[in-house]
Formats: structure tokens, C-alpha cells, sequence
């Protein structure tokens, strides 16, 4: 079936690690995006790529990388100079403007700092 | 800047109730409107969109919702709650023009409680 896959659901990270969250999407979608959402605060924007090799920052990039090597994966790697890394962060993935932007979302993963 | 606003960030109905969930946008034209859904440890699911003409948009679940330019909203709506509506629901805004450099901007959502 069609779909994007993150992996792990559940990540558990110690003080000054960096943990890399993987998404893969088989949809041939050109469009990807990672989001983080907190309690309250609805989904907040860290990256996004619209094209292989090359991602843009989204409003909260600080302490997050990403690359675009292949059309169909996406990963985050959160690096030790997030300092409070622990939330819920969703891969996303859009065929672009011929669907009006409209996004899909993974399953999400659980990150917690201990 | 686009924003979008949801009004209550909890909403409580009782099964066979309407379900009326509050979504305004601010954009100098009109934009693409979603919403989508939560349930609990899960991924957001597209319920309906607004990209055309057709300003009365029905998605799944049998939820439906309006675009009115003249008040700038997009409200959610269903005639009848049943309890697995219970989740989180979030209204989203994209810029109609730009290309493809648009992103989605989304509320800060409702959490919708059924109650029996």
C-alpha cells in the first residue's frame, strides 16, 4: 500500500546525543516536511524540501538537520543543540500545487529525552 | 503572513448533537482551507479541503464544511456526533498563489469530546 512510513514510533534519547527519525514515502510525491507538535501548540514547521538535494528551514530548524537524497526519504536528525527535544514529530509528504498543497501525514514518532 | 485561528481549543457535545467547530482564516485572497484530524498517538487525516468553486466542501465521516469569504471562515460541521468522533481536529490555510514554494499553516486545533 501507498504510504509514508516513520520509524521508530517511540525513541528515547540521552543528554547530548544526536537520534536520527526516519521517513520513507512510496506516493512519488515531489513535496516532504517534518513537523513537531507540542501539547497546545498545534504543529510547528522544522523543515521542508520541495525537490531532491535541496530543504529549506522552517520556523523552528534550530538544533535539527535533514538531507534529500532520494526522492522517497526524508530523515531529521535531532542533534544534542536542541535542548528540549521531547515531542511528537510528524513526516509529511504533498504532490505539490496540481492538489492545491494538500499534505499526508505519517504515523508519527514519540521522542523522549531521559 | 497567512493565519489561521481556531476558536476553543476544547469543544464537549453530546452523542446525536451538531457538531459546529470554529476555523478563521486571514489572507488577502481566498486561500486553500483543510482540515484535518487526530486521534490520540496517531498521524493527522485529511478530512475535507477547499481549493474550487465549491464553497460547501463534504469530506469524510460525514463532516461538512463552508467557505465564506465574507466572514473569512471555514467552519467544520456534522449534523450528528458519534462517539468515535472523539479527537483532535485542526484547521489548516495555504496560499492559493506561490507555487510551489507554499506551505500549509495549521490552527493550534480543538479537541472535540463526545459525550454518551
Amino acid at each position: 500500500d501507498g504510504g509514508i512510513t516513520q520509524s521508530p514510533k517511540y525513541l528515547f534519547r540521552k543528554e547530548g546525543q544526536n537520534v536520527t527519525l526516519s521517513c520513507e514515502q512510496n506516493l512519488n510525491h515531489d513535496a516532504m516536511y517534518w513537523y513537531r507538535q507540542d501539547p497546545g501548540q498545534g504543529l510547528r514547521l522544522i523543515y521542508y524540501s520541495q525537490i531532491v538535494n535541496d530543504f529549506q528551514k522552517g520556523d523552528i530548524a534550530e538544533g535539527y538537520s535533514v538531507s534529500r537524497e532520494k526522492k522517497e526519504s526524508f530523515p531529521l536528525t535531532v542533534t544534542s543543540a536542541q535542548k528540549n527535544p521531547t515531542a511528537f514529530y510528524l513526516c509529511a509528504s504533498s504532490p505539490g500545487p496540481s492538489s492545491g498543497n494538500t499534505i499526508y501525514f505519517g504515523e508519527g514518532s514519540w521522542l523522549t529525552v531521559v | 503572513a497567512q493565519s489561521v485561528t481556531q476558536l476553543g481549543s476544547h469543544v464537549s457535545v453530546s452523542e446525536g448533537a451538531l457538531v459546529l467547530l470554529r476555523c478563521n482564516y486571514s489572507s488577502s485572497v481566498p486561500p486553500y482551507l483543510f482540515w484535518y484530524v487526530q486521534y490520540p498517538n496517531q498521524g493527522l487525516q485529511l478530512l475535507l479541503k477547499y481549493t474550487s468553486a465549491a464553497t460547501l466542501v463534504k469530506g469524510i465521516n460525514g463532516f461538512e464544511a463552508e467557505f465564506k469569504k465574507s466572514e473569512t471562515s471555514f467552519h467544520l460541521t456534522k449534523p450528528s456526533a458519534h462517539m468515535s468522533d472523539a479527537a483532535e481536529y485542526f484547521c489548516a490555510v495555504s496560499d492559493r498563489y506561490g507555487g510551489a514554494t507554499n506551505k500549509l499553516i495549521f490552527g493550534t486545533g480543538t479537541l472535540l469530546a463526545v459525550q454518551p
